[in-house]
């Protein structure tokens, strides 16, 4: 079965510190990935997206991402924590295939919690 | 430029009520979803649409219905409200299959309370 898979519910990080936010996954084929971030009350923000190429991409609000083949993961990151990056992320995975679809296959989304 | 925009934003319903959410996007867009978020789950495809006259069923279809008559809108309807609906509710929308690789475009939510 298709999955996404961020297997922590809640990353606490003090401000200026490195943070990452973990996301595996699981599906055939070759995988667009996708970082969303959510503020309270306001709908999903697109991050940074994987599609070919690099495996280290860069995204919005200085966060980055890097895709592992081998180990089927997206983890994303950021070398300097701001409390204003307190919010929640969801990884999401998008299957590169001939139908004319393009579903999201969501994790179930890591609360990161930045103290001052 | 809107984006995609969800009304309304809150409601309360009684269980039994029927109600219908709207999304409306703006980038003449050609596929839109309807999703729904709750605690611990993620988000989940209710229901899609891939052209104007088109939907089709995601991975938690019961209960909804949808409609989209025109191709700038894409209507999530209730018919009997449960309080296993009680959730919030983002519409999204994509180009189409010539963006693939683009990321989809969501509103800002419907949040629903079914008592």
């Amino acid at each position: 079965a298709q999955s996404v898979a961020q297997p922590e519910d809640q990353v606490n990080v003090a401000e200026g510190n490195p943070l990452t936010v973990k996301c595996t996954y699981s599906v055939s084929g070759n995988p667009y990935l996708f970082w969303y971030v959510q503020y309270p009350n306001r709908g999903l923000q697109f991050l940074l997206k994987y599609i070919t190429g690099d495996n280290l991409v860069k995204g919005s609000y200085g966060f980055e991402a890097e895709f592992n083949k081998s180990q089927t993961s997206f983890h994303l990151k950021k070398p300097s924590a701001l409390v204003s990056d307190s919010a929640l992320y969801f990884c999401a995975v998008r299957i590169n295939y001939g139908g004319a679809t393009n579903k999201l296959i969501f994790g179930t989304g890591t609360l990161l919690a930045v103290q001052p | 430029n809107a984006g995609v925009t969800q009304t309304p934003k809150f409601r309360v319903l009684k269980t039994g009520q029927s109600m219908t959410l709207l999304c409306a996007q703006d980038m003449n867009h050609e596929y839109m979803y309807w999703y729904r978020q709750d605690p611990g789950m993620g988000l989940r495809l209710i229901h899609y649409s891939v052209g104007e006259g088109t939907t089709a069923k995601g991975e938690v279809p019961d209960g909804y219905n949808v409609s989209r008559l025109k191709k700038q809108n894409f209507l999530l309807g209730l018919e009997s409200a449960a309080p296993s609906q009680t959730s919030v509710y983002f519409c999204a929308s994509l180009g189409g299959q010539r963006e693939s690789n683009q990321p989809q475009h969501f509103g800002d939510g419907t949040r629903l309370s079914i008592l």
